[in-house]
């Protein structure tokens, strides 16, 4: 058990429609964030939230907008994607962020599909 | 430029061991990690090591040579559901994991 929740596990989306990622931890962890993973590259790290605060925005396109309500709940809202964007898409949380030994607790994963 | 280096696709028999190796070029380090992904399933967490040496965890161990700048996952006795990616993660100096882009396991009977 992962204690770490992602919803849907699979969306199939147009270009120019709308939909959001939604992610729950349930481990009372500080920091939450978004990956993405595509076939055979490293994870890029897309987004980090730390005590509801995003820390991070690794260049990521506009079209993908964050959101933390709280220290649980983490969105990842969708517009006018590309192809290239078809992906998996991980929600990941830690106890703490930026700390070494610190290991992420991750979501299965929303495998998106951008026709 | 950060890089970590791990083989794309290994095959080995069940009852065997096998070794995934993992080279790193980082700004620093501050612990690897490695972690196992089934397909269609989140990544789990299996090691972290910081200091020089073999770490032992039943039928898994990773070692960690700093000085070389390289890891292995040493996988003992497989089995059918050792099949799956590992990916390889660093720490570096900023504290920012650096990720490998996964070895796939392929376990054969």
């Amino acid at each position: 058990e992962t204690g770490v929740t992602q919803t849907p596990r699979h969306l199939v989306m147009g270009m120019t429609n709308k939909k959001s990622l939604k992610c729950e931890q349930h481990l009372g962890h500080n920091a939450m964030y978004w990956y993405k993973q595509s076939a055979k590259k490293p994870l890029e790290l897309m987004f980090v939230y730390n005590f509801k605060e995003q820390t991070e925005n690794n260049s990521v396109p506009s079209r993908f907008s964050p959101e933390c309500p709280n220290s649980s709940h983490l969105f990842l809202h969708l517009h006018t994607l590309q192809p290239e964007d078809s992906a998996l898409y991980l929600c990941a949380s830690s106890q703490d962020y930026e700390l070494s030994g610190e290991k992420l607790f991750f979501g299965s994963g929303t495998q998106l599909s951008v026709l | 430029g950060q890089n970590i280096d791990q083989p794309t696709e290994m095959t080995a028999t069940e009852g065997a061991i096998v070794q995934i190796n993992c080279t790193y070029q980082t700004s620093g380090f501050n612990g690897l990690f490695w972690y196992q992904q089934h397909a269609g399933e989140a990544p789990t967490f299996l090691s972290y090591n910081v200091l020089d040496g073999l770490e032992e965890k039943g039928r898994f161990s990773s070692f960690l040579s700093r000085s070389k700048g390289y890891s292995y996952l040493l996988l003992k006795e497989l089995q059918m559901k050792d099949s799956a990616s590992y990916l390889c993660a660093v720490t570096d100096s900023n504290y920012q994991l650096i990720w490998g882009a996964g070895t796939k396991l392929i376990i054969k009977p």
